[in-house]
């Protein structure tokens, strides 16, 4: 059974210092990953995804991830975060296009 | 864009009682979910639907039930409120496919005293 290890509850960091959002999972299968955001009080957005092709992925509000299939890993990264970035991350995965399963997600916060 | 609507952002509710929570889509999605999200836990999967009418257990079914009777609706029900149900309840709604990701509702947070 797939399943999702976020290995940090919470990330502080500076503003415009970069960061990594660590996210590992299993699963015997292919899968598609995704990374979602929630901001205060609001539901979770679509920051960005991998189906296939290119391990680089670009997002919105200038995040990446990087699918790396030998360490089951899709760490995500920003090189300069905002005060706007502070919010819950969570990373999901989908073996085949099945129903998602979600990492317990990292609080990240952004310090001015 | 696909909107999601949660009928209620905050609901305080008493042990015993039997809550409603509502959700609707405009985008005409062919599969509904049900989640509750806990500090530390993430999002737990309650309950889905593919189709109206039909309806699947997730990991965490017990408690709870759903409807679909149309569509763009998806209920969820507690049929008698306890105090472990005290959370925040998102509905997700996705286009049919693998590729496509799901689109959330704004959450109910559900406070049970």
């Amino acid at each position: 059974a797939q399943s999702v290890t976020q290995l940090d509850s919470q990330v502080p960091v500076f503003e415009e210092a970069p960061v990594e959002l660590r996210c590992n999972y299993s699963s015997s299968v292919s899968v598609y990953l995704f990374w979602y955001v929630q901001y205060p009080n609001q539901g979770l957005q679509l920051l960005l995804k991998y189906l296939s092709g290119s391990t680089l992925v670009k997002g919105i509000n200038g995040f990446e991830a990087e699918f790396n299939k030998s360490q089951t890993s899709f760490h995500l990264r920003k090189p300069s975060v905002h005060i706007s970035d502070t919010a819950e991350y969570f990373c999901a995965v989908s073996e085949l296009g099945q129903n998602f399963v979600f990492g317990p997600g990292t609080r990240l916060s952004v310090l001015p | 864009d696909v909107k999601v609507t949660q009928s209620s952002r905050y609901l305080v509710k008493r042990t015993g009682e039997k809550v409603f929570l509502e959700c609707v889509q405009d985008m005409d999605h062919e599969n509904m979910f049900w989640y509750r999200q806990d500090p530390g836990l993430g999002l737990r999967l309650i309950y889905f639907s593919y189709d109206v009418k039909m309806k699947e257990k997730g990991d965490i079914p017990e408690g709870y039930s759903v409807s679909r009777e149309k569509k763009e609706r998806f209920s969820l029900i507690l049929e008698s409120a306890s105090t472990n149900q005290t959370s925040m309840y998102l509905c997700a709604t996705r286009d049919a496919g693998p590729h496509y990701g799901y689109t959330f509702g704004s959450g109910t947070r559900l406070t049970v005293v």
